[in-house]
Order: C-alpha cells, then structure tokens, then sequence
C-alpha cells in the first residue's frame, strides 16, 4: 500500500532542547497530520495541515509545537522547547482528502526526552 | 466528543479460528469507520473501511456496523500467526469532519499455530 516514510525512527534528546520530526507523505496526498501516542495509551490527535495551513488542532498541540511543509520538502512537526511530557512516539499520516478518505501512517518517531 | 472503547483487551485463539473484535463509540452520527492494526514497533496498516450500516468485507477481514447500537466489529477469517498484532478501531468525530481520527486503546491479537 501507500507509504508513509518518517525520519528519524527514534531520538533522545535532553530537555529544552529543541527537536524536529520529519514525515514524506505519500505523494500527491494534499492533506497532513500528526498524532502523538504514549505508552500504554490510546493513539491521539494533534493537528491536520492543508495547503500550508494549520486546518485543526487539539489541545495536545501546545504553543511549543510548530508544523510546517516547505514546498517539495518534509511535514514537518517541530518542538521548541521540549519538555518529558512529550516523550511519545508521533505517527505522521496523510490522506488523499479529508472527509471520507483513508489516512496512511507512517512507522512513527520515538521521542524521548530526558 | 466521541470516545471509542475496544473490547476484548487481548484475545488469543487458534490459527484458522474465527476471531472477533468489538469496538463501541459514544454517538451514532459518525459515517466514518475503520479498522487498522499495528504490529510491533511498525505503523498502522488500514484493514477496512465502512461508512453505513451493514457489513464490508476486504479479504479476510469483515466489518460490521450498527450505528443504533453503537457497535462496529471486526471478524477475520482463518487467522494466521502474522495476523498477531494491535488492532485499532478509529472513527471520524461528527461535526467539522476534517479528516481526524478517535481511537480506541485496541485489541491485542495473539494467533497461535
């Protein structure tokens, strides 16, 4: 199927420290998101990206995260500063559409902090 | 907001038995349902999509849904050991379908020879 390439697979970094999730989409999908999962807990949500905008976002998504997909480059999910909370593994996705349509995932990004 | 609940927790059965999923969310006007599963340390693979009433089949694995009852499930046909894995049940939130995904914690799905 469809793939969803994401870099890097994990990364330790120390906290306050500033760290940068890259995902390549599946090629011509238009719609991008992100989701955050702990360990032990149920995959959640963070924000979906549509012709340079951030279309939705939910609460996990603190001021410290930023996204953003320069022209023929990666999405790209940064946070600055990090914080132990955001130890997590992220999952990009993308979709075709958006309402109806199928969301590919990538094998995530393991993110500690420490 | 929907919340979804997968049952059983973890489900062992035989390779070649019936194996059943259950996933219930919390409001019917959803029309946007799907399985996925996730083996170990890999990311998520869509199984099937259903999006009104009734079944949908794709190989092995049958949904079913029942949005009156709040209830979609997940049925694979002669389960083999690579079908050991997480398997999530995600819907889409009712208003401003923006392509967001509620999911469930999933079922941990050992297949033994």
């Amino acid at each position: 199927g469809p793939k969803v390439l994401q870099i890097p697979s994990h990364q330790i970094i120390d906290m306050g420290q500033m760290v940068t999730l890259n995902c390549d989409p599946v090629s011509n999908h238009l719609y991008f998101y992100w989701y955050k999962q702990i360990l032990g807990q149920q995959m959640e949500f963070l924000v979906n990206f549509y012709n340079g905008k951030v279309m939705e976002k939910s609460k996990l998504f603190k001021d410290q995260f930023s996204v953003e997909r320069p022209d023929g480059s990666y999405f790209t999910l940064k946070i600055q500063p990090t914080a132990l909370e955001d130890s997590a593994v992220y999952f990009c996705a993308s979709s075709s559409g958006h309402s109806g349509n199928t969301l590919y995932f990538g094998e995530g990004s393991r993110l500690i902090v420490v | 907001q929907q919340k979804v609940q997968q049952s059983p927790e973890s489900l062992t059965v035989s390779e070649g038995a019936m194996a059943s999923l259950n996933c219930t969310f919390s409001d019917g006007t959803s029309n946007n349902f799907r399985w996925y599963r996730q083996h170990s340390a890999k990311g998520l693979e869509v199984l099937v999509s259903i999006f009104s009433d009734g079944e949908k089949e794709e190989g092995r694995f049958t949904a079913h849904l029942n949005r009156a009852n709040l209830h979609v499930s997940l049925h694979i046909r002669e389960p083999q050991p690579s079908d050991s894995a997480v398997y999530l049940c995600a819907v889409s939130p009712i208003t401003g379908n923006t392509g967001k995904l509620i999911f469930g914690l999933g079922t941990t799905l050992q297949v033994q020879p």
